[in-house]
C-alpha cells in the first residue's frame, strides 16, 4: 500500500509566479490535510479537506492561497503570485482511524 | 485542544532507553495524547497514541499518568536513527471535528554512539 505521495519534491519559482503542489492520499483515505513548515520553525496547519469539500481552512493565509480536493485526482495546494516568504516545506497528510500519515513534502523555493 | 509542554532537547546513549516527558495539565476527558516525530526535514511520522491506558507498539511505549496530566514516550532501545524532533500533541477525539494536529516545538532527541 503506497504511502502519501507528493509532487514535485522540489519546486523553484520566481516572485510573482504560481506554485501548484500535489498530494495523493493513501489508498482508501478521503481526508487530506496540508501543513507548512517555514525554515527553522514548527509545522503549522493550513487546511483540511474531504473529497470536494473544504472542512477547515482556518490556517490558510487570506490571500493568494487556495486548496482543492476534487472527486477524481490529487489534492492541489495553489499559491498565486508567490513571494519569498512562501519559501517553505509543504506537507500533506491523509488520515485513518485518528492517525495522520504524512507525505515526504514539497520544498518550495522562491527566488 | 490542550497545550503541551516538552523539554527543548534531550540526549540519549545508543542502546539505552529514551524517556521523553510531556506535560498536558489542561487535558480534558475526551482528548487523546498523540506522539509524532520528524526526522531531519522528512514528513512527520506517527508513533503512538493513547487515552488513559498505557500503550505499546512496535516502535514505542506510552505511559500516561493516572490523572492524565502528563505522559512519557519510551523508546526502549534507542538507535542513531531515532535522532529526531518528537512532538507530543493532545487532540480531541470528537468525531466530525477538524482533527488537525497542532504542533508545538517538540523535543529534539539526539542519540549518541
Amino acid at each position: 500500500n503506497a504511502g502519501v505521495m507528493q509532487n514535485p519534491r522540489h519546486l523553484v519559482r520566481r516572485r510573482g509566479q504560481e506554485a501548484r503542489l500535489r498530494c495523493s492520499p493513501m489508498k482508501g483515505h478521503s481526508h487530506v490535510y496540508w501543513y507548512r513548515q517555514l525554515p527553522e520553525e514548527g509545522l503549522k496547519f493550513m487546511v483540511y479537506l474531504q473529497k470536494e469539500n473544504i472542512i477547515d481552512e482556518s490556517g490558510m493565509p487570506k490571500e493568494r492561497f487556495s486548496a482543492e480536493f476534487p472527486k477524481e485526482g490529487p489534492s492541489i495546494l495553489r499559491i498565486q503570485q508567490v513571494v519569498r516568504g512562501d519559501s517553505a516545506a509543504y506537507f500533506c497528510a491523509s488520515s485513518s482511524q485518528g492517525r495522520q500519515f504524512f507525505g515526504p513534502g514539497t520544498r518550495l523555493t522562491v527566488l | 485542544d490542550a497545550k503541551t509542554t516538552q523539554p527543548t532537547s534531550m540526549d540519549c546513549a545508543e542502546g539505552r532507553a529514551a524517556n521523553l516527558p510531556c506535560n498536558h495539565s489542561t487535558i480534558s476527558g475526551n482528548e487523546y495524547v498523540y506522539w509524532y516525530r520528524q526526522i531531519h526535514s522528512q514528513g512527520p511520522q506517527y508513533i503512538i497514541h493513547g487515552l488513559k491506558n498505557n500503550e505499546t507498539n512496535e516502535m514505542a511505549s506510552l505511559i500516561i499518568t493516572e490523572d492524565r496530566k502528563s505522559s512519557t514516550l519510551i523508546l526502549p532501545h534507542a538507535t542513531l536513527r531515532d535522532t529526531a524532533v518528537y512532538y507530543c500533541i493532545v487532540r480531541s477525539s470528537i468525531q466530525g471535528g477538524s482533527e488537525k494536529l497542532v504542533f508545538g516545538k517538540g523535543t529534539k532527541l539526539t542519540v549518541n554512539p
